[in-house]
């Protein structure tokens, strides 16, 4: 089946610093990615759409230059939190379309749960 | 899409089954119906879509009433591994093109 490979699960950072989240397909090309965020005890809130080659279209409240994303390849995403602050600690979680009707619409990353300190 | 209600919480016992409502009456002809579960601090997983049909995989069953303003998702054997949040989204056309976009979800605890 599809396969999607988010890393790192998990990581710890300094505020001020920036984070970078990857996502892999591993055995298909993701022509459109989607990467979401989850706070504690809330569902998932869509940030940004990527399609490979272009540049990716935000959810409103979503600051784009701080969330940068680049989906250079039809397998690799990778969200970057710039300038993260502790509000920003938060799971992060990509999703992959394959384009294609059927039980593997949409597969999902594991997730990164980002903190900030 | 269409806005989906689902309970917030529901609990079944292991070995039963479990049936997870879901309202969407304002749905439109075109749009599917989708059922994701979310396992603590895991990526969503696809369970099950239909549109007017009942359907049945691996995993559980949708029934969706014939009016399409509501559904129900069975699993038909629960177990404890079963104990996540499940959303119900209603989404224009089956493939996976668009965004998905998740509501609050029903947690669904199976205890022994």
């Amino acid at each position: 089946g599809a396969v999607v490979s988010q890393h790192p699960s998990r990581v710890i950072c300094k505020s001020g610093t920036s984070v970078k989240i990857e996502c892999r397909s591993l055995d298909f090309q993701a022509t459109t990615m989607f990467w979401y965020r989850q706070f504690p005890k809330q569902s998932l809130m869509l940030m940004a759409t990527s399609n490979e080659g272009s540049k990716a279209t935000y959810e409103q409240g979503v600051e784009k230059d701080k969330f940068l994303i680049n989906h250079a390849s039809l397998t690799l995403s990778t969200l970057t939190v710039t300038s993260a602050h502790p509000e920003d600690s938060s799971f992060y979680i990509c999703s992959a379309s394959l384009g294609q009707e059927g039980n593997y619409g949409y597969t999902f990353g594991s997730g990164t749960r980002l903190t900030v300190v | 899409d269409a806005k989906t209600t689902q309970p917030t919480s529901m609990d079944c016992a292991e070995g039963r089954a479990a049936n997870l409502p879901c309202n969407h009456s304002t749905i439109s002809g075109n749009e599917y119906v989708y059922w994701y579960r979310q396992i603590h601090s895991q990526g969503p997983q696809y369970i099950i879509h239909g549109l007017k049909n009942n359907e049945t995989n691996e995993m559980a069953s949708l029934i969706i009433t014939e009016d399409r303003k509501s559904s129900t998702l069975i699993l038909p054997h629960a177990t404890l591994r079963d104990t996540a949040v499940y959303y119900c989204i209603a989404k224009k056309g089956g493939t996976s093109y668009g965004k998905l976009t998740f509501g609050q979800g029903t947690i669904l605890t199976v205890h022994p």
